[in-house]
């Protein structure tokens, strides 16, 4: 079966870190672009990053470029979110998804919450 | 405030076609493919279409998609209550070398 599963998320006070997990099987991950799509509860969706099949590229949303980074481990087939200087705004349950086409994301994970308050 | 535009919100009866459209501009719609994507209360967004008018396999032929200009829309055909959802649009968008979402059309099914 094709699956995502995200785990990392938590609760930390402003300022702090947290590193989101996303593990993948079912599919060769290694072929895929990958993302980290956020949505605030009971809001929109946003997209937060992406990375290249082998982690030589990537796309950041100008909300957290600087504070957060996406990494890749193909060996492992898992995907990684380290997010610092966090803020209350990045509170929101982030989602992995695998991208198909052209910036489709057809694989999503179930996702995991992340609540920045003090 | 989403670079994406779409209707916070649509309704419509049962077995009627409802259009969700989603604008944008030069830089994303108007030069990129748009995807769609359903997402019902407290699970993970499904995409339903992508490059514009491609129906993801074992989505219901009652959903098509199009694109034309810096704008385009999801048509849903025969609705059904199991429709009510909130539907979102996407593309790249050129200029912030992003993905960019709309902002969310929730449909009701009157």
């Amino acid at each position: 079966e094709v699956q995502l599963v995200e785990s990392g998320g938590g609760l930390v006070q402003p300022g702090g870190s947290l590193r989101l997990s996303c593990a993948a099987s079912g599919f060769t991950f290694s072929k895929y672009w990958m993302s980290w799509v956020r949505q605030v509860p009971g809001r929109g969706l946003e997209w937060v990053v992406n990375i290249k099949q082998d982690g030589s590229d990537t796309y950041y949303v100008d909300s957290v470029k600087g504070r957060f980074t996406i990494s890749r481990d193909n060996a492992k087939n898992s995907l990684y979110l380290q997010m610092n200087s966090l803020r209350v705004e990045d509170t929101a349950v982030y989602y992995c998804a695998r991208e198909v086409g052209w910036r489709a994301f057809d694989i999503w994970g179930q996702g995991t919450m992340v609540s920045v308050s003090s | 405030q989403s670079v994406l535009t779409q209707p916070p919100s649509v309704s419509e009866a049962p077995r009627q076609r409802v259009t969700i459209s989603c604008s944008g501009s030069s830089s994303n719609i108007g030069n990129n493919a748009v995807n769609w994507y359903q997402q019902l209360p407290g699970k993970a967004p499904k995409l339903l279409i992508y490059y514009d008018d491609i129906l993801t396999s074992g989505v219901s032929d009652r959903f098509s998609g199009s694109r034309s200009g810096t704008s385009a829309s999801l048509a849903i055909s025969g609705l059904q209550s199991e429709d009510e959802a909130d539907y979102y649009c996407t593309a790249w968008d050129d200029s912030l070398d992003a993905v960019l979402f709309g902002g969310g059309t929730k449909l009701t099914v009157l």
